[in-house]
């Protein structure tokens, strides 16, 4: 069974808008990560956020991570053709390392 | 630094036939995991490795399907014999290791094998 679920499951925007994405989760997570995957193409990671870290940046990209509320979001600012993608959370119950995908969210920019 | 390789990326084979994938993980990669993904869905994983020992392999189908890594480095995994719900693509990954700290959680895939069974 998939621990991440992803909402929207589609998203189409215009360039230079920006992409929300939200990931819920289960059960007690160490870490939750967001990979990217292009059509045909495997996944690249994105981010990792720990249990106890509340934001994270990098470039246009920011994530927030509600423990409370097991939920997760996904901030795409300023989104460019080249974010067409499929984005899907990851869960890692502990440091060990073993991931729990959800369906992903579908994001077309229309250039 | 070179990525994760995987071959063949594209196999077209009938029902009950045999099929095998391979994977080359990233050098000094320690943990290596093989995945499925179902068109539509998210990865999930099948089997994890660290080293050449197997570390969880819960949602492996054993019956149909194998896997190993012999001398901690390379993998294959097998599947025979094949169903029409095997139709899928096999993700390959690597990470340095298990455990916290210094961006070991990150995953390094590989492009895929993209498996029909018809």
């Amino acid at each position: 069974s998939q621990q991440g679920e992803e909402d929207p499951q589609a998203l189409s925007i215009q360039e230079g808008e920006n992409a929300t994405m939200n990931c819920s989760y289960k059960t007690s997570i160490n870490n939750l990560q967001w990979y990217r995957q292009n059509s045909g193409r495997g996944l690249v990671h994105l981010i990792l956020i720990r249990s106890n870290e509340r934001e994270k940046h990098s470039g246009r990209l920011r994530v927030t991570l509600d423990t409370s509320k097991k939920s997760s979001s996904l901030l795409i600012t300023a989104s460019r053709a080249a974010d067409t993608a499929s984005y899907f959370c990851a869960t890692a119950k502990a440091a060990g390392n073993k991931l729990t995908f959800g369906g992903g969210t579908r994001v077309l920019v229309k250039p | 630094e070179a990525g994760v390789a995987q071959s063949p990326r594209y196999k077209i084979i009938e029902k009950r036939q045999s099929v095998a994938f391979w994977c080359n993980p990233i050098s000094g990669h320690a943990t290596l995991y093989w995945y499925q993904q179902i068109l539509g869905q998210g990865p999930k994983l099948l089997i994890q490795f660290q080293n050449n020992g197997v570390v969880d392999d819960s949602q492996l189908p054993k019956d149909r399907f194998s896997a190993e890594r012999l001398k901690g480095v390379d993998s294959t995994l097998k599947i025979q014999p094949a169903k029409l719900e095997d139709s899928a693509v096999y993700l390959c990954a690597s990470s340095p290791s298990r455990g916290a700290g210094g961006g070991r959680e990150t995953q390094y895939f590989g492009p895929g094998t993209r498996l029909l069974v018809l």
